[in-house]
C-alpha cells in the first residue's frame, strides 16, 4: 500500500463549513494527488503535487485547495462545502522510476 | 467522447469462466494501469504496462499500442475476483503525466 493513509476516513458535515482531507505517505514519493470517485463517473483529478510547496489544479479544482508543507502530507480542503461535493476521496502516489500507482483507502464525504 | 472506454460497463460470469475486460483509448499513452476496487474497499493496481503482456497468477493484461486497446483476463474465475476492474491511461500533458480512468467494468462471479 505504499504507506498511504487517509483521514478522516468518513465525515458527515454541512453545507457552508470547511472541511480538510488529510493524505499522509511514510515512503517519501514526490507525487501524490487528490482524487474524486462519483457513480458514472472515473475517477477524477482534483489537483495533484509534484514537491512540496510545488501543487496544480486538475480537471475539477473548482471549490477545492491544495497544501503541502511536507513531503509527507497532502491536505486537501473544502474551504465551504457544498452538496456536489459529496463524494469518496481518494489519495494517491506515482512511484517516480516506475509510474506506479498507490491510492488510499479513500474518504466518503457527505454534505447535507 | 472519454478518452478511455470500457467495455463490458457491468458483467456476470459463473464460477470458473474465463472472462475478459476490455478498454479502448483515444490517444498516444506512455503506458496503461489495470486496477481492482473491491465493494466499499480501496483500490489496488493490478498492471502497468505499456508492451505486450503481463501475467500475475490469473490475471493476465494485454495491450495492443497501434490499435489503442487493452484487455485484462482471468482464468478460472472465482467469486472473490467480484470486484470493479478500472482501465487507466497515462500520458504525457505538457510537461506532466496526467492519468484518465475509465468509468470501470463491474464484476460478479456467481459461485
Amino acid at each position: 500500500d505504499a504507506g498511504i493513509t487517509q483521514s478522516p476516513r468518513h465525515k458527515v458535515t454541512e453545507t457552508g463549513t470547511p472541511v480538510t482531507l488529510r493524505c499522509h505517505q511514510t515512503e517519501n514519493h514526490r507525487y501524490m494527488y487528490w482524487y474524486r470517485q462519483d457513480p458514472g463517473h472515473g475517477l477524477r483529478l482534483i489537483h495533484y503535487s509534484y514537491g512540496v510547496k510545488d501543487t496544480d489544479k486538475g480537471e475539477v479544482s473548482d471549490g477545492y485547495s491544495v497544501s503541502r508543507s511536507k513531503t509527507e502530507d497532502f491536505l486537501l480542503t473544502l474551504e465551504s462545502a457544498t452538496s456536489s461535493q459529496t463524494s469518496v476521496y481518494f489519495c494517491a502516489i506515482r512511484v517516480r522510476n516506475t509510474g506506479e500507482l498507490f491510492f488510499g483507502e479513500g474518504s466518503r464525504l457527505t454534505v447535507l | 467522447k472519454n478518452e478511455v472506454e470500457q467495455s463490458p460497463q457491468n458483467l456476470t460470469a459463473q464460477e470458473e469462466e474465463f472472462i475478459t475486460i476490455n478498454c479502448s483509448y483515444s490517444v498516444g499513452i506512455s503506458a496503461l494501469h489495470w486496477l481492482q476496487q473491491h465493494p466499499g474497499g480501496g483500490i489496488v493496481s493490478l498492471f502497468m504496462l505499456s508492451s505486450g503482456k503481463k501475467k500475475h497468477g490469473r490475471l493476465i493484461a494485454t495491450i495492443n499500442i497501434q490499435e489503442k486497446h487493452s484487455s485484462l483476463h482471468i482464468t478460472a474465475s472465482h467469486p472473490r475476483d467480484s470486484a470493479v476492474y478500472i482501465c487507466a491511461v497515462r500520458v504525457n500533458s505538457g510537461g506532466y503525466q496526467k492519468v484518465t480512468f475509465g468509468t470501470g467494468t463491474k464484476l460478479q462471479v456467481i459461485p
